[in-house]
């Protein structure tokens, strides 16, 4: 059965440092990899995936996200936090099972970024 | 493109009532999926239809169901309300199987 896990419930960085926000799955078959970000009441918005090809994937608003096989990892990185990027970051991965394919998300993580 | 709009933003049932809620893809994207979203429980996956067949269900009690309609518009019904089921309840849709999903704001459900 697939699964998603960010170990992090919440990650500080201070402004212009860079971030990562960790990410590891498990899947069946190929990994469909994303990130989506949800801020204050707004609704989740897609900012990255993988689906096959480079390793390194870039995505909107900087950000990107590194696919590593060996690892079962998609970790995100930011080369320079801002302020405006504090919000709850979510893992997903799409897979196929018996039933046919579904998303599973991490449990999120809330990145707060310091002035 | 107009986004994914889902209806009504905000509703309170009482528990033993039955709620629907629909969901408008955008435009051109076949496949809809729904979610939960709770504090606790973060987002959970309840189905998914693709071309008016629903591909795939999670792990969810059967007064839990749901459709999507010729025009791709998706609906989900909650029977016999419990107050558990208060969330924030997600519809996205994708242009494609293995694609990226765009969320609505959600309909946001208080049972009481």
């Amino acid at each position: 059965a697939q699964s998603v896990a960010q170990p992090e419930d919440q990650v500080n960085v201070a402004e212009g440092n860079p971030l990562t926000v960790k990410c590891t799955y498990s899947v069946s078959g190929n990994p469909y990899l994303f990130w989506y970000v949800q801020y204050p009441n707004r609704g989740l918005q897609f900012l990255l995936k993988y689906i096959t090809g480079d390793n390194l994937v870039k995505g909107s608003y900087g950000f990107e996200a590194e696919f590593n096989k060996s690892q079962t990892s998609f970790h995100l990185k930011k080369p320079s936090a801002l302020v405006s990027d504090s919000a709850l970051y979510f893992c997903a991965v799409r897979d196929e099972d018996t039933g046919g394919f579904k998303t599973i998300f991490g449990a999120g993580t809330r990145l707060f970024v310091k002035a | 493109k107009a986004g994914v709009t889902q209806t009504p933003r905000y509703l309170i049932k009482t528990r033993g009532q039955q709620v629907t809620l629909s969901c408008s893809p955008i435009s051109g994207h076949r496949s809809v999926s729904w979610y939960q979203q709770t504090p606790g429980q973060g987002l959970q996956f309840l189905f998914e239809y693709f071309s008016e067949t629903q591909r795939n269900k999670g792990n969810f009690p059967g007064r839990f169901s749901g459709r999507q309609f010729s025009n791709s518009r998706s609906e989900m019904n909650v029977s016999t309300l419990e107050l558990g089921d208060s969330a924030l309840y997600l519809c996205a849709s994708s242009p494609s199987v293995i694609g990226e999903q765009y969320f609505g704001p959600g309909t946001r459900l208080t049972v009481t």
